[in-house]
């Protein structure tokens, strides 16, 4: 079946430092890929979107491209901020039904 | 963008009695809703997909007795666990979307937090 591996956090970055979060997915159809964020407290909120191979999605500073050789949809930022702490989702959808991973959980320290 | 309130936020019952959760599209109609079911550091596992005014289709190993959904309408879908055990705490979300295509976006609600003693 379906399925999303993204790397284990916590991941801890100072502030203005690069990220990238490593999502893989393993998919017997073109799904399409998201990242999903989960600020404490909250719902999942969509990060961003990519449909099809090599189209990149952007949102609030963060990219992701769709990468069908590699089948990956890494997630980076050149230069986070504290605000950006949370837990990172990468998923893909395949019909009406989303695959998550398990989450990365990102901190931010000044 | 669209927004899915889901309640309580949280709740703790007694072993045996059952919880009710909803879920509510606010300033949408949803064709479709999800629950999914969260451990800790572990993923969103899908539990079943709901259409409005039909029965829901329960993922593999849900116990579809157990795990009561109702999508009476299409702002709102309801999940009781019947009978809850400890090993029904646990972490339920709910999501909501527009329609079923590939590139519907799903709207997720934040989560209720069940844990029974």
């Amino acid at each position: 079946g379906d399925s999303v591996t993204q790397m284990e956090g916590p991941v801890t970055l100072s502030e203005e430092a690069f990220l990238t979060i490593n999502c893989t997915y393993t998919a017997t159809g073109y799904p399409s890929l998201f990242w999903y964020v989960q600020y404490p407290g909250e719902g999942l909120q969509l990060l961003l979107k990519a449909t099809k191979a090599d189209d990149k999605g952007s949102n609030k500073g963060f990219e992701a491209t769709y990468r069908k050789e590699t089948t990956s949809f890494h997630l980076e930022k050149g230069s986070v901020q504290v605000s950006d702490s949370a837990v990172y989702f990468c998923a893909l959808r395949w019909g009406n039904k989303l695959t998550f991973g398990t989450g990365t959980q990102l901190k931010v320290e000044l | 963008g669209a927004v899915v309130s889901q309640h309580p936020s949280w709740v703790i019952c007694k072993s045996g009695t059952s919880v009710k959760i909803e879920c509510r599209s606010l300033d949408f109609q949803a064709t479709t809703m999800f629950w999914y079911r969260q451990f800790p550091k572990q993923s969103l596992m899908l539990m079943a997909t709901s259409n409005e005014g039909s029965k829901a289709t329960y993922e593999q190993g849900v116990e579809k007795d157990k795990f009561l959904i109702n999508h009476a309408s299409l702002t709102l879908s309801t999940l009781t666990v019947t009978s809850a055990h400890p090993e029904d705490s646990s972490f339920y979300i709910c999501s909501a979307s527009k329609g079923g295509g590939q590139d519907t976006e799903a709207f997720f609600g934040q989560g209720t937090r069940l844990t029974v003693v």
